[in-house]
């Protein structure tokens, strides 16, 4: 079964402080890695997509991928109140001979309140 | 650029009473497309995808069912509802052509089951 473990939260951090957002995920074919926010009562909006060893940056977020660990991080700096929602880490099924049809798997989630 | 709909917004449903959800993608030709369910607190949880009219795949036994008419819609259902199936249901899509996955989401339907 392929897993998705989100750092446990909530997590409360500071206006102007860095969030740091963890994700491990177990099958080590995956290819694609996701962050997405997801604010109360809303969908969630896709707001980070990485595919590389390495950092992408994108304004104040940067997803850091790291295969070799399994391992997926989302940054936030230069935190904000409107930062305040639920961060859903989301991974690829992997090819296997064939095509995963778009399939992802979800964390649970991690919290983040950014407190003025 | 690219929509997805969905309604109803909000459905309040008698135990045992159908449901019929439906999701429409705006903008694009042969998407993929999901049904998820997020329970209060919870992650989400994909219960059908289809990657063409007609071909439906489902991930989780249930008393749902899924069906896909036309290239860009995608309809949820069920028989008799129980008080389990109360819950956000949202709608994606991705680019059925692409290696990359990304999934966007439609705006949901929170159904609640009485």
């Amino acid at each position: 079964q392929k897993e998705v473990e989100q750092n446990s939260g909530p997590l409360s951090v500071p206006e102007g402080a860095i969030a740091s957002l963890n994700c491990t995920y177990s099958d080590r074919g995956s290819q694609s890695f996701f962050w997405y926010r997801q604010y109360s009562g809303k969908s969630p909006e896709l707001i980070m997509s990485i595919y590389s060893n390495g950092d992408k940056e994108d304004g104040r977020f940067t997803a850091q991928l790291n295969k070799a660990s399994q391992y997926v991080s989302l940054l936030i700096r230069d935190s904000q109140p409107s930062d305040s929602a639920t961060y859903l880490c989301a991974v690829d099924a992997p090819f296997a001979g064939g095509t995963s049809y778009g399939k992802l798997t979800f964390g649970q989630g991690t919290i983040l309140t950014v407190h003025p | 650029s690219q929509t997805i709909h969905q309604w109803p917004a909000t459905l309040v449903q008698p135990v045992g009473s159908p449901l019929s959800l439906e999701c429409t993608v705006e903008g694009t030709s042969n998407p993929n497309l999901y049904w998820y369910r997020q329970a209060a607190g919870r992650g989400l949880q994909l219960l059908f995808y289809s990657v063409g009219i007609g071909q439906i795949s489902s991930e989780v036994p249930q008393n749902l069912s899924a069906s896909r008419p036309q290239d860009r819609q995608f309809i949820l259902s069920s028989k008799k509802l129980l008080l389990s199936d109360s819950g956000f249901y949202l709608c994606a899509w991705s680019r059925g052509s692409s290696s990359y996955n990304e999934q966007f989401f439609g705006p949901g339907t929170r159904l609640t089951v009485l």
